[in-house]
């Protein structure tokens, strides 16, 4: 079956850092994956996706994701983080319903960000 | 933008009460979506709608209904409420068949049943 998993559930960071979160999968062919972005009070915003070509993939915000297909892991790096990056975050990926094609996505349980001052 | 809307940001309803949570979309999207958040589960999906009057059971349906009779419209009922359906409720919705098509939420409705 199907799966996401963010080993991390809590990560704090200094404002500057560099920022990592890991995310792995298990899905039989080739994923769509994505990751979003949850912050106090809002909704989910897309970051970025990938779904084929360039494994390195540039998002919002000054994100990035790289697919490594040997690792099923799908990490999400920022260079720099800001304190308004403080927001959890969900790796999710893309799974056929039915026969249509229709996208369901299977989501991590997240990674809670803090971003010390 | 695309933009999702959700009838209540907080509800609070007693155990038994019948419950409805609206969800509107504005940008013509053929796919809606109603998905639970629990903290340590991530996001799960209760019931899927494709076109107006389909729908498709996600991985949680027990205890839910939906209803879709406008394209733009789509609502999460729940018969019954009862207290383990205390949740974060979030909607959304997609353009066309294709998978790797991004889903937009809406903010989210947090439900209390007492």
């Amino acid at each position: 079956a199907q799966s996401v998993t963010q080993p991390d559930i809590h990560i704090t960071v200094s404002e500057g850092a560099s920022l990592e979160l890991r995310c792995n999968y298990s899905y039989g062919a080739t994923p769509y994956l994505f990751w979003y972005v949850q912050s106090p009070g809002q909704g989910l915003q897309l970051l970025l996706k990938y779904f084929s070509g360039d494994t390195l993939v540039q998002g919002i915000k000054g994100f990035e994701a790289e697919f490594k297909r040997s690792q099923s892991s799908f990490n999400l790096r920022k260079p720099s983080v800001h304190w308004s990056d403080a927001a959890e975050y969900f790796c999710a990926v893309g799974s056929f319903m039915f026969s249509g094609g229709y996208n369901k996505l299977i989501f991590g349980a997240g990674t809670r960000l803090a971003v010390h001052p | 933008d695309v933009k999702v809307t959700q009838s209540s940001r907080y509800l609070v309803k007693r155990t038994g009460e019948k419950v409805f949570l609206e969800c509107v979309q504005d940008m013509d999207h053929e796919n809606m979506f109603w998905y639970r958040q629990d903290p340590g589960l991530g996001l799960r999906l209760i019931y899927f709608s494709y076109d107006v009057k389909m729908k498709e059971k996600g991985d949680i349906p027990e205890g839910y209904s939906v209803s879709r009779e406008k394209k733009e419209r789509f609502s999460l009922i729940l018969e019954s409420a009862s207290t383990n359906q205390t949740s974060m409720y979030l909607c959304a919705s997609s353009f066309g068949q294709a998978s790797n098509n991004e889903q937009f939420f809406g903010p989210g409705t947090r439900l209390t049943v007492l």
